[in-house]
């Protein structure tokens, strides 16, 4: 498969703790994007990656809120503390420089209880 | 600050009809793009059309057409002869000044098709 991967696709976890997302890209696309949806709503923007840098991330919900992109391939969203409002679908994208459109993964599904 | 308003939460439509999907946008910026996404029940979201801003004709790709009034700030998306597959919900977005995939979404139409 060459699309774009995202795992766990789905994770529970308890009020307090410390989750994290990867998405492995595209091979060739050099940008990434991390989207948040909650149930019933459309794709909610949070950060994006081009190459390793990191050049929009004040959409990010909060300070709980992290991503990385070390070496410009596969990122992580972390979500510190979470709260029962984390509950949501984590979607990520990437495209390259030449694409109108961006490819998303199948997301990862996260329940705080 | 842009904004996205689908005012369908859902729409039945017969098997081979065509249906129109609205979608209206409100941006300051003269440069901007209008996507298409359709996500079925598997949660991938598949890109189904793009129209920029500045684009003098109605974008088309395949058995989609979108159908844009750049006055009414309008980009209704046409799904002609409706296959089962369809059915899923179908979202507009927005990006300003070639901001690349940083989209703003709509809260999406729930198109159901009728056998």
């Amino acid at each position: 498969d060459t699309g774009v991967s995202q795992n766990p696709r789905h994770k529970i976890t308890k009020r307090g703790q410390n989750v994290t997302f990867r998405c492995d890209p595209i091979s060739e696309h050099n940008r990434l994007y991390w989207y948040r949806q909650t149930l019933g709503q459309g794709p909610e923007f949070l950060t994006y990656f081009q190459n390793e840098a990191q050049l929009e991330k004040s959409r990010l919900l909060s300070d709980r809120f992290s991503a990385e992109r070390p070496k410009g391939s596969f990122s992580t969203l972390e979500i510190q503390r979470t709260e029962q409002g984390d509950s949501a679908m984590y979607l990520c994208a990437s495209s390259s420089r030449s694409d109108t459109e961006a490819f998303f993964g199948q997301g990862t599904r996260l329940t705080v209880v | 600050a842009q904004k996205i308003t689908q005012t369908q939460p859902g729409m039945f439509v017969q098997e081979k009809e065509a249906v129109t999907l609205d979608c209206t946008y409100d941006t300051s910026d003269q440069s901007y793009g209008l996507f298409w996404y359709k996500q079925p029940s598997s949660g991938e979201m598949i890109f189904l059309i793009y129209q920029g801003s500045y684009d003098e004709q109605n974008a088309t790709e395949g058995r989609y057409s979108l159908n844009f009034q750049k006055a009414r700030k309008s980009a209704n998306l046409v799904i002609s002869a409706s296959q089962l597959g369809d059915s899923a919900m179908y979202f507009c977005a927005m990006n300003t000044n070639n901001a690349g995939n940083m989209l703003t979404f709509g809260g999406g139409t729930r198109l159901m098709v009728k056998p």
